[in-house]
């Protein structure tokens, strides 16, 4: 079965940096495009970055671009992102999602892990 | 990259039905078939309900029906069953290759 496991989520101070790992098992990682998706403390999900199964188109949400990179190993079946310059209102647990067969929508998503961003 | 406009909350009866709408722009929503719908329980990561407009995924009840009409889509359950209540999402593609969500929708079954 599909498995999303993220990691690398704690409290870190605004302009700091950090990178999240999520560990992809139970499908073929390297023919999946991969996603990150937000969701702040009681508030609705944001979509954050995706990537294409191999790694060469990456888009990125307006509030993010610039400031945080998505990218890929599939030789380790691993999505990361890596934040920088990180707010405030970056606090918010962070998702794994993948896309589902062909189509540029998600079906699975890791349980997520949290990011905080306070002084 | 706004996000799609959905109602912040709706209720119903067990047994009756509801419907929630997601509002976008013929650059999302109107443009592409690809809107998904994902329910959300507290604390759990989201569940895909629907996805290019109305299809289901397997092991999801045939209660679960999605529909699209110009820039509008809808997500209708029938026969509400308690189980039902948590928070709804839709979601969609966009013509800049990224995608956005709605606002969210709580459901609770009275």
């Amino acid at each position: 079965q599909v498995q999303l496991v993220e990691s690398g989520g704690g409290v870190v101070q605004p302009g700091r940096s950090l990178r999240l790992s999520c560990a992809a098992s139970g499908f073929t990682f390297s023919t999946y495009g991969m996603h990150w998706v937000r969701q702040a403390p009681g508030k609705g999900l944001e979509w954050v970055a995706v990537i294409s199964y191999d790694g060469s188109d990456k888009y990125y949400a307006d509030s993010v671009k610039g400031r945080f990179t998505i990218s890929r190993d599939n030789s380790k079946r691993t999505l990361y992102l890596q934040m920088n310059s990180l707010r405030a209102e970056d606090t918010a647990v962070y998702y794994c999602a993948k896309d589902l067969p062909v189509r540029p929508e998600i079906d699975y998503w890791g349980q997520g892990t949290l990011v905080t961003v306070s002084s | 990259q706004s996000a799609l406009t959905q109602p912040a909350s709706v209720s119903g009866s067990p047994g009756q039905s509801i419907t929630i709408s997601c509002t976008g722009t013929s650059s999302d929503v109107g443009g592409y078939n690809y809107v998904s719908w994902y329910q959300q329980d507290p604390g759990k990561a989201p569940k895909l309900m629907i996805y290019e407009v109305s299809n289901r995924p397997s092991g999801v009840p045939d209660r679960f029906s999605g529909s699209k009409s110009g820039n509008t889509a809808s997500l209708t359950i029938s026969g509400l069953q308690a189980e039902d209540e948590a928070d709804y999402y839709c979601s969609s593609y966009t013509s800049s290759n990224t995608r956005v969500f709605g606002g969210g929708t709580k459901l609770t079954v009275l």
